[in-house]
């Protein structure tokens, strides 16, 4: 079974400028995440689509931060514009829709650069 | 969201030796995960605890869910330098069903 897909796996770029993440998530899989992890911290949630709906946006900074998650498979995760304090691993992780405390499915991650 | 401490936060220890990490809250958790992440990869999980008081193990890793559901701890026997990496605790995110909420972590470095 093939995993969950990010790409790029690195990124960097000057502040102000924007950025895309893509993710593919496993077959099957409803539910996807957004996390974001600083150095030295667990990965916090940015933002949760059940299908192609949002469940749970409350800690995505929507003023610069975006996402879509069209045809309820393939995500993107956009920035714009970027600042220093973005420089972070973006993860992508999915589910299958069954009751809580499910395991979650992580890909390798973008590593994000703001210079 | 509910609020996970881990500790230690850093801890580097010689092959052979035994170790106890901690995840400390004072929520009550519904459950309690335990993922491990290697530099450059995803979280991977290890282990779900669901009753209070609960102990799993898993090869030379024994979890414990506390008694009151607010705390876990990871024992690993005779540590080889193969369980390097960061062990993250993890429980249901408040506003969110099937979210996480993650601990710092506890990262561990085990050297021959």
């Amino acid at each position: 079974e093939a995993g969950v897909a990010q790409s790029p796996r690195y990124k960097i770029i000057e502040k102000r400028q924007s950025v895309a993440f893509w993710c593919n998530p496993i077959s099957g899989h409803a539910t996807l995440y957004w996390y974001q992890q600083i150095l030295g911290q667990g990965p916090k949630l940015l933002i949760q689509f059940q299908n192609n709906g949002v469940v749970d946006d409350s800690q995505l900074p929507k003023d610069r931060f975006s996402a879509e998650r069209l045809k309820g498979v393939d995500s993107t995760l956009k920035i714009q514009p970027a600042k220093l304090e973005d420089s972070a691993v973006y993860l992508c992780a999915s589910s299958a829709a069954a009751p809580r405390s499910t395991e979650a499915f992580f890909g390798q991650g973008t590593r994000l650069t703001v210079v | 969201t509910q609020l996970l401490e881990q500790s230690p936060q850093f801890l580097s220890i010689q092959e052979g030796e035994n170790l106890t990490v901690y995840c400390n809250s004072s929520s009550v958790f519904s459950s309690l995960q335990w993922y491990r992440q290697e530099p450059g990869e995803g979280p991977v999980l290890l282990v779900t605890v669901v009753t209070g008081g609960e102990v799993k193990k898993l090869k030379r890793l024994t979890f414990q869910f506390g008694d009151a559901r607010k705390d876990s701890s990871l024992h690993i026997t005779a540590a080889q330098p193969g369980d390097t990496g960061l062990y993250l605790c993890a429980g249901p995110h408040s506003n969110s069903g099937y979210a996480l909420n993650f601990g710092k972590g506890t990262s561990l470095l085990v050297t021959p």
